[in-house]
């Protein structure tokens, strides 16, 4: 049973428009939750990270919110560029060990 | 920069055989990982090591095992390669005071068991 589940496996966005991945967790010990940004041929690297007792962290063009209540967190990617298409994982974590979902495959159109 | 190097960008294998795929930090990190990724389901984390000498399961460990004899260097073994566990592997590595879950990546392994 997945602990991280992105049940977008695909998004298409203009540019310039906003991107809006969303995560779902199910186990509540999670105390991080990350998105890394994954393109073809490379290892996953590191976007935006959040803590649990926060509820919204902002880096740049990137936002992540969390509801810890719902056990969702969502990103937010305004505008969106060319250059953001990818794959999005989102992640949680606790006790040093990371979990992440199935990913989410953004292409934004020019 | 924080850097993480697998030995192999591509094996091919046949089944039956032992493989080796080495990865190495060089920024000191306590804690490395093992994971698979396959389309659909992301990346499953196969085994992780706190210190050297130390070892834990993921989640889909059976059929690997690691080791790691120094810090900067984590192995995962197939000890006897099937055509199921043919997948892009990937090594990352955190600082244990961290706990952010903040991985680095290597490039990662493409590995295909014929």
């Amino acid at each position: 049973d997945q602990q991280v589940k992105q049940n977008s496996p695909s998004l298409s966005v203009q540019e310039g428009r906003i991107s809006i991945l969303n995560c779902d967790y199910t186990n509540s010990m999670f105390d991080y939750f990350l998105w890394y940004k994954k393109y073809p041929a490379e290892g996953p690297t590191f976007l935006i990270s959040i803590s649990s007792i926060k509820d919204k962290n902002e880096d740049g063009r990137f936002t992540v919110f969390l509801n810890k209540s719902a056990k969702h967190l969502s990103l937010h990617i305004v505008p969106s560029q060319p250059g953001d298409s990818a794959v999005y994982f989102c992640a949680a974590s606790f006790s040093d060990k990371v979990i992440f979902g199935p990913g989410t495959s953004l292409s934004v159109i020019p | 920069d924080v850097k993480v190097t697998q030995s192999s960008r591509y094996l091919v294998k046949r089944t039956g055989e032992k493989v080796f795929l080495e990865c190495v930090q060089d920024m000191d990190h306590e804690n490395m990982f093992w994971y698979r990724q396959d389309p659909g389901l992301g990346l499953r984390l196969i085994y992780f090591s706190y210190d050297v000498k130390m070892k834990e399961k993921g989640d889909i460990p059976e059929g690997y095992s690691v080791s790691r004899e120094k810090k900067e260097r984590f192995s995962l073994i197939l000890e006897s390669a099937s055509t199921n566990q043919t997948s892009m592997y990937l090594c990352a590595s955190s600082f244990s005071w961290q706990g952010t879950g903040e991985l680095f990546f290597g490039e990662g392994s493409r590995l295909t068991v014929l």
